[in-house]
């Protein structure tokens, strides 16, 4: 079955860690996004990526990092400079970046909560 | 910054009537068009694209676009209570922001048995 992963579905981080969640999309797609929602908010667009060894800042990508090292694969970085990290976080993918009908698709995405 | 706008509900409609979910946006050259479907918990799921102004309908469910009036509607025909979820929907930005999708903060619908 084609779809997106991530892991884990929920994560606990104490004060000053570092914690990276997972994701991983076997759709063959090249564009993979992060997004984070928080209750009663639109989703905000984190980093994103068109293609391998790129990635570009999103909307709020103070104390995140990503990598992209395989098309598969996009994992995003929550750092300790990340003020408010308690947020559910999805990752998506999409056939391209650009143009008109690339529909992004969501994984079910990991509830992060601080300590 | 580009908006999107959809009024927050709740919006409760009785089993077996027409709930109508309403979007407005303000980037004026957006041409595609999104609308998903957020069970309590869950992640988006997409269950409707539009890019041409008019209706697309897929089995209960119809989009409605008009691009002059920068809006786009999302109608659900027969209700069910399995309908019950947020409706968020997704506009593809324009120009420089055509790699991006702005989101509004979705509405609440409750189908009632």
């Amino acid at each position: 079955d084609g779809g997106i992963t991530q892991s884990p579905k929920y994560l606990f981080r104490k004060e000053g860690q570092n914690v990276t969640l997972s994701c991983e999309q076997n759709l063959n797609h090249d564009a993979m996004y992060w997004y984070r929602q928080d209750p009663g908010q639109g989703l905000r667009l984190i980093y994103y990526s068109q293609i391998v060894n790129d990635f570009q800042k999103g909307d709020i990508a103070e104390g995140y990092s990503v990598s992209r090292e395989k098309k598969e694969s996009f994992p995003l970085t929550v750092t300790s400079a990340q003020k408010n990290p308690t947020a559910f976080y999805l990752c998506a993918s999409s056939r391209g970046l650009a143009g008109s009908h690339n529909e992004q698709f969501f994984g079910p995405g990991t509830r992060l909560t601080v300590l | 910054q580009k908006e999107v706008e959809q009024n927050s509900g709740p919006l409760s409609v009785p089993e077996g009537a027409i709930a109508s979910l309403n979007c407005t946006y303000s980037d004026r050259g957006s041409q595609s068009f999104f609308w998903y479907r957020q069970y309590s918990g869950k992640s988006p799921e997409l269950i409707m694209s539009i890019y041409s102004n008019g209706d697309k309908e897929d089995g209960r469910f119809t989009a409605q676009l008009n691009k002059a009036s920068q809006y786009v509607s999302l109608l659900i025909r027969d209700s069910q209570p399995s309908d019950s979820a947020t409706y968020l929907c997704a506009v593809k930005g324009s120009g420089g922001s055509n790699y991006k999708l702005t989101f509004g903060k979705g509405t609440l619908l409750t189908v009632n048995p």
